[in-house]
């Protein structure tokens, strides 16, 4: 069964760098969206892409958040100067429609030090 | 804006039921449900499109009630497989919204 992938699985970094998370949506898929979980808390809503543009954002999704979908295929979450609140559990997902269900990556575990 | 779920805890018994609300305070267009296991990404259960639908999978169903903006997720006999964290997810019906928002979780514990 095709499947989202993330990479990396597990990025440390300091405090004020900037991070690239990276997912492939399943191929066919049209919708794109980042997720933030902080440990053991809830899902956050970041933000949505389609048709090669942001369709909603949410309050979390500042300037210092970006995305991408450089190629067709990858679909990119860049976090500019992160700060220690940033430490989190970043998952990507897709879906076909907007009636799908979505398919969620496995996340990027993301520690700022 | 996000869903609003009850309880925040449920402990069960193996077979044992139990119920999970899921409301919003903004017309909705769907309902998703999705189980999260420890350290592990959101898993889809269902999704209900239609006002007064519900849908079952094995001893896991699910209504949706449009006019209150609710939806329940209803386990029955539970087994241990279903401990995790459920979250319900919802959508408004303006076909330019495209945010799939999380309640903040109900999570289940099943004991022996």
């Amino acid at each position: 069964e095709p499947e989202v992938t993330q990479t990396p699985s597990h990025q440390v970094t300091q405090m004020g760098q900037e991070v690239i998370l990276r997912c492939v949506p399943i191929s066919n898929h049209l919708y794109f969206y980042w997720y933030r979980q902080i440990l053991g808390q809830k899902v956050e809503f970041l933000v949505s892409f389609y048709n090669n543009e942001i369709s909603e954002k949410s309050e979390i999704f500042d300037d210092q958040f970006s995305v991408e979908r450089p190629d067709g295929s990858n679909f990119t979450l860049k976090i500019r100067s992160t700060k220690l609140e940033d430490s989190a559990m970043y998952f990507c997902a897709s879906r076909f429609l907007r009636d799908s269900p979505l398919h969620f990556g496995n996340g990027t575990r993301l520690t700022v030090t | 804006q996000q869903p609003v779920q009850s309880p925040q805890a449920v402990i069960l018994r193996e077979g044992e039921d139990a119920v999970i609300n899921c409301s919003s305070s903004k017309a909705l267009y769907s309902v998703h449900w999705y189980r999260q296991k420890h350290g592990e990404a959101p898993v889809f259960l269902m999704i209900l499109l239609k006002g007064g639908e519900q849908k079952g999978h094995e001893k896991i169903s699910a209504s949706f009630n449009e006019k209150k903006q609710q939806s329940s997720l209803y386990l029955t006999a539970s087994q241990l497989s279903y401990s995790g964290t459920y979250f319900c997810g919802t959508e408004s019906p303006s076909s330019n919204n495209n945010d799939m928002r999380f309640g903040a979780g109900t999570r289940l514990t099943v004991k022996p």
